[in-house]
């Protein structure tokens, strides 16, 4: 079965700093990948994706992330750290081949310190 | 355009009593799912809607749980009896029609279920 491991449990930056949460998947196969973040008593809300092409993706609040198959990571980065980037953040597969479940990871919650 | 709708946000509820929580998905997203999530761990699937078909339930712990979404539009999630262990919070996901396994979900705010 899918696993998706995500190093870390607490990362702490301070203000300013770059911001580097890792992802791993056990796939022989790319699946799809994705970066969720959740404020606190919130849902989860998509930060990027990666389906195909591109192996760097943008996306929102100034974070990307690079699929490296070698690897078999899914690295979230953001070059300077924001308050408001405090939050718990989750990488999550979908199988390309067997429907649309997501496995997610356990999560890294961000702390960003003045 | 509204989100994704739960309720209620929180309940505390004694071992052995009925809870309920009620979703209602963004509007004409077919698809809807169910997650759980533990405290400091990621959302675990219980349960994929499309339209009104349970497609997937295999991780849905049948002999206390139970679903709904009789119309293909709002869904409901019951436990009973409650157990200790299913305190945990509730999360409502959608996603539109035609979604592939690239397509986003959209997920409510969750419900947090505190049993004693």
């Amino acid at each position: 079965a899918q696993s998706v491991t995500q190093l870390g449990s607490h990362v702490s930056v301070s203000e300013g700093a770059l911001v580097l949460l890792r992802c791993n998947y056990s796939s022989s196969v790319p699946p799809y990948l994705f970066w969720y973040v959740q404020y606190p008593n919130q849902g989860l809300q998509l930060l990027l994706k990666y389906t195909t092409g591109a192996t760097l993706v943008k996306g929102i609040n100034g974070f990307e992330a690079e699929f490296k198959k070698s690897e078999t990571s899914f690295h979230l980065t953001k070059p300077s750290a924001h308050m408001s980037d405090a939050a718990e953040y989750f990488c999550a597969v979908s199988e390309r081949n067997y429907g649309q479940n997501f496995v997610f990871g356990p999560g890294t919650r961000l702390s960003v310190l003045p | 355009e509204a989100g994704v709708v739960q309720s209620p946000r929180y309940k505390i509820i004694e071992k052995k009593q009925p809870v309920a929580f009620w979703c209602n998905p963004i509007s004409g997203h077919n698809t809807l799912y169910w997650y759980r999530q533990n405290l400091g761990q990621g959302p675990e699937l219980l349960i994929r809607y499309e339209n009104e078909e349970a497609v997937d339930d295999s991780q849905l712990p049948k002999d206390r749980f139970s679903a709904e979404r009789l119309k293909g539009v709002d869904s409901t999630l019951k436990i009973q009896p409650a157990e200790l262990g299913d305190s945990a919070v509730y999360l409502c996901a959608s996603s539109p029609p035609g979604a592939l396994r690239t397509d986003t979900q959209y997920f409510g705010p969750g419900t947090r279920l505190t049993v004693l």
